[in-house]
């Protein structure tokens, strides 16, 4: 069975301060993709990173940086340095290479609140 | 360029009413698929197509038809709604491959009553 859990619901922090979002999954297949996307108070879906099963190689793009580890089968994303602009509803998501079609599988989301 | 457009973007049914949710996409891409959005439980899939007159359910289908006469285009019906179909309901489309990213729309909010 394919399953992404991200365990928090909420996180609420103050603007600067450092934020992780967990990711856990499960998949038994050996080649799948995972992916990050952001949902802003306006509502749209948007497509943060990927990362395909093979590539353990941790990844930053500016205050983002995510750390992928198989072991653990986890894909977590920090953020670094928050702004009020980084609230949004973030989900995690897994694109499992045996399914027809391409389908994610999504986790709960995890709500972030930035304060300033 | 707009990407996935999804018409309305608000909608009220009363118990019973049908109506069709329009997805558009103007990307030239093979796959589309219809999610639902609840509070805690992420985004589950209703039905999805990988190529045009082609439709497949997905996780959550009870309900639901859908039709994909045209490329662009991703019907998804409700015949008879039901309050438990109150949600956020989202297209979105792709290129095929597992490492393409899902482009979506901007969500349509649907209220049975």
């Amino acid at each position: 069975a394919q399953k992404v859990t991200q365990a928090q619901t909420e996180i609420s922090v103050v603007e600067k301060e450092d934020v992780t979002l967990d990711c856990v999954y499960e998949t038994r297949d050996t080649t799948y993709y995972l992916f990050w996307y952001k949902q802003p108070p306006s509502g749209e879906l948007v497509f943060l990173i990927r990362r395909n099963s093979f590539d353990e190689q941790n990844e930053i793009s500016g205050r983002y940086s995510w750390n992928f580890q198989k072991s653990t089968s986890s894909f977590n994303f920090t953020i670094t340095a928050s702004q009020v602009v980084d609230s949004a509803v973030y989900f995690c998501a897994l694109s499992p290479g045996m399914e027809y079609g391409n389908k994610l599988v999504f986790g709960a989301g995890t709500i972030l609140r930035v304060k300033s | 360029n707009a990407g996935v457009t999804q018409t309305p973007k608000f909608r009220v049914l009363k118990t019973g009413q049908s109506m069709t949710l329009l997805c558009a996409q103007d990307m030239n891409h093979e796959y589309m698929y219809w999610y639902r959005q609840d509070p805690g439980m992420g985004l589950r899939l209703i039905h999805y197509s990988v190529g045009e007159g082609t439709t497949a359910k997905g996780e959550v289908p009870d309900g639901y038809n859908v039709s994909r006469l045209k490329k662009q285009n991703f019907l998804l019906g409700l015949e008879s709604a039901a309050p438990s179909q109150t949600s956020v309901y989202f297209c979105a489309s792709s290129y095929p491959g597992i490492d393409t990213e899902a482009f979506f729309g901007q969500g349509t909010r649907l209220t049975v009553v």
